[in-house]
């Protein structure tokens, strides 16, 4: 069990750009979770999935902003156009989905948008 | 709408004192309930979780948390600090009902010094 993985680890871009994260989940977990975290924040929801099935968005994900689940497996999300203020903390979690059901995150990729 | 608070954004204690960290909620329900851990620039590390069943309950690195559900409260607490405990701890909730997704407080900054 290597845990979950994200990739790239950090990402400068320029205001309008667009940029595509990466995140591998714990290999057994169906549902996997992204979340937004600014400074001195936590994070928050952004979206979710079981499976490939894609069953919730937060309102906070605007319209730019895709996630992608294809077979089940990793997950991509991808922001258009990016704005300064998409620069954040970008987290991805994994778990198996159930009553008792516990998230692992992992290391996370950050955005900075110039 | 689910919320939750961390009173204190920073907390300084020197090594080997106690601890203590403030968590309350506002819930529909009573909800699942965690601590995670944060280093710089890392991903979230899962400290501790309470569903149900006995209200102490302990986690990894020596500490422990207690549910008090008549104080909509779940404070993490450890004995004896140590140095490599600094770091930033989020407390979190969930529910099923809710998607399961995590609601997170803003965190909580702990400095140990020497």
């Amino acid at each position: 069990d290597t845990g979950v993985s994200q990739d790239p680890r950090h990402k400068i871009t320029k205001r309008g750009q667009n940029v595509t994260f990466r995140c591998d989940p714990i290999s057994e977990h169906n549902r996997l979770y992204w979340y937004r975290q600014t400074l001195g924040q936590g994070p928050e929801f952004l979206t979710y999935f079981q499976n490939e099935a894609q069953l919730e968005k937060s309102r906070l994900l605007s319209d730019r902003f895709s996630a992608e689940r294809p077979k089940g497996s990793f997950s991509t999300l991808e922001i258009q156009r990016t704005e300064q203020g998409d620069s954040a903390m970008y987290l991805c979690a994994s778990s198996e989905s159930g009553s008792l059901e516990t998230q692992y995150f992992g290391p996370g990729t950050r955005l900075l948008v110039l | 709408a689910q919320s939750v608070t961390q009173p204190d954004i920073h907390i300084t204690v020197s090594e080997g004192a106690s601890l203590e960290l403030r968590c309350n909620y506002s819930y529909g329900a009573t909800p699942y309930l965690f601590w995670y851990v944060q280093s710089p620039g890392q991903g979230l590390q899962l400290l501790l979780k309470y569903f149900s069943g006995d209200t102490l309950v302990q986690g990894i690195k020596g500490f422990e948390a207690e549910f008090k559900r008549s104080q909509s409260s779940f404070n993490l607490r450890k004995p004896s600090v140590h140095w490599s405990d600094a770091a930033e701890y989020f407390c979190a909730v969930s529910r099923k009902e809710y998607g399961n997704k995590l609601v997170f407080g803003a965190g909580t900054i702990l400095r140990v010094k020497s």
